[in-house]
């Protein structure tokens, strides 16, 4: 069964903590993405990549940065925790060899920075 | 950022009714698609539309599109507690390859 694996389900870490989040694909999908979804805000894109170390901003990318060294993996790093970074992360990856497929999510990261 | 809109925000049904979402957006729809989320959970994949394409099924799924409206329907027949769920919809910007738009999600409730 194929799947977007991210490494926690919940995390908690304190402000001005660096946090990891890491996300790996067994689809040899070309491309991934970060997007955090907040109640009434719905799912912003924070980064994305579309080959190995390669990367583009999405809508929300302050404070983040992101890594891809591997085709199978993508990692999302918060710099320095904030508050405002409480949120559930989901990664998913996308191939261009059948845009039908669609994305195919994670099950999320809920990260509470306290 | 953009946005579609989805309609209604919130649907609360009875098993065994159907249930019918909406999705607009203002930039014209290349191939639609729509997604599943249990609640805590990441999005599951249901079914896309071709922009060439006006209706698809899916088992108890009933997409349909009209690209002159930048509109699409999600129509989920004789529904089960199990459908529970915000359905999304999502659609690729113009000129990107990569990126989707979403959707505002719809919140269904089927009551037992």
């Amino acid at each position: 069964d194929v799947k977007v694996t991210q490494s926690s389900r919940y995390l908690v870490k304190r402000t001005g903590e660096k946090v990891f989040l890491e996300c790996v694909q067994d689809m040899d999908h070309e491309n991934m993405f970060w997007y955090r979804q907040d109640p009434g805000l719905g799912l912003r894109l924070i980064y994305f990549s579309y080959d190995v170390k390669m990367k583009e901003k999405g809508d929300i990318p302050e404070g983040y940065s992101v890594s891809r060294e591997k085709k199978e993996r993508f990692s999302l790093i918060l710099e320095s925790a904030s508050t405002n970074q409480t949120s559930m992360y989901l990664c998913a990856s996308s191939t261009n060899r059948d845009r039908d497929y669609g994305y195919t999510f994670g099950s999320g990261t809920r990260l509470t920075v306290v | 950022s953009q946005q579609g809109e989805e309609d209604p925000q919130a649907l609360s049904i009875q098993e065994g009714e159907n249930a019918t979402m909406n999705c607009s957006y203002k930039t014209s729809i290349n191939n639609l698609q729509w997604y599943r989320q249990n609640s805590g959970r990441g999005l599951v994949h249901l079914i896309l539309i071709r922009s060439n394409e006006r209706e698809k099924h899916s088992g108890r799924l009933r997409v349909t599109l009209d690209t002159s409206k930048k509109s699409s329907s999600l129509l989920i027949t004789a529904s089960r507690a199990a459908d529970t769920a915000s359905y999304f919809c999502a659609t690729p910007p113009p000129g990107s390859n990569y990126q989707l738009i979403w959707g505002a999600g719809t919140k269904l409730i089927i009551k037992p």
